[in-house]
């Protein structure tokens, strides 16, 4: 059993660039969440993906979006970037969504954003 | 605002020691718990989830929930060097389209 894969680990943008974040769920799993977390602080939650629609949001503007592929993978896209957009972002699956979704997520090993 | 509060430490326990991490939510209606170990520079991972009322254990590990105190805590008995991180508490509301809610982590040290 292959668990939640991410990529890239690292990347480098400009402030104003967009940047796409991908992720692999873990197999099994049908639903798919981004988190942001900024250093020394706990990660907070942007949006869910549940049978390929968004079903659940954070406080984040709209200029962070995303996709879930009918694989249940994901896709994280951050357009107009800012300073403080530098973070981990973290990708999360879980086995259960919808109205089962009990929160239990398990998480890959984040891509590092850092934006100059 | 639903938030979760953690004293942010770092909390020197003795090796062999038992460590207590401690938790506390503001929306009462939440309804799933979850501790989380955090290495540096390494993502989280998931160590117990308690739902109900009361003490779960599992091997050095139990997490204990108070719903009426709002109140989540975890030991971990017995501590090892290799126990040093950050614990994430996160909580859950139950909404089929709601995020978990962390805490900013209490940063755990175990002193050989």
């Amino acid at each position: 059993e292959t668990g939640v894969t991410q990529s890239p680990t690292h990347l480098i943008k400009t402030r104003g660039q967009q940047v796409t974040l991908r992720c692999s769920s873990q197999s099994g799993h049908n639903t798919v969440s981004w988190y942001q977390q900024a250093l020394g602080q706990g990660p907070q939650f942007i949006f869910q993906y549940y049978r390929e629609e968004e079903n659940g949001r954070g406080n984040f503007p709209p200029r962070f979006s995303g996709l879930q592929f009918p694989n249940y993978s994901s896709e994280l896209n951050v357009n107009a970037l800012e300073l403080d957009d530098s973070a981990l972002y973290l990708c999360a699956s879980s086995p259960s969504g919808g109205a089962a979704n009990t929160g239990e997520l398990f998480f890959g090993e984040g891509s590092r954003l850092t934006v100059l | 605002q639903k938030e979760v509060e953690q004293n942010s430490g770092p909390l020197s326990v003795p090796e062999g020691a038992i460590a207590s991490l401690n938790c506390t939510y503001s929306d009462r209606g939440s309804q799933s718990f979850f501790w989380y170990r955090q290495y540096s520079g390494k993502s989280p991972e998931l160590i117990m989830s308690i739902y109900s009322n009361g003490d779960k254990e599992d091997g050095r590990f139990t997490a204990q929930l108070n719903k009426a105190s709002q109140y989540v805590s975890l030991l971990i008995r017995d501590s090892q060097p290799s126990d040093s991180a950050t614990y994430l508490c996160a909580v859950h509301s139950g909404g089929g389209a709601d995020g978990l809610t962390f805490g900013k982590g209490t940063h755990l040290i175990i002193q050989p």
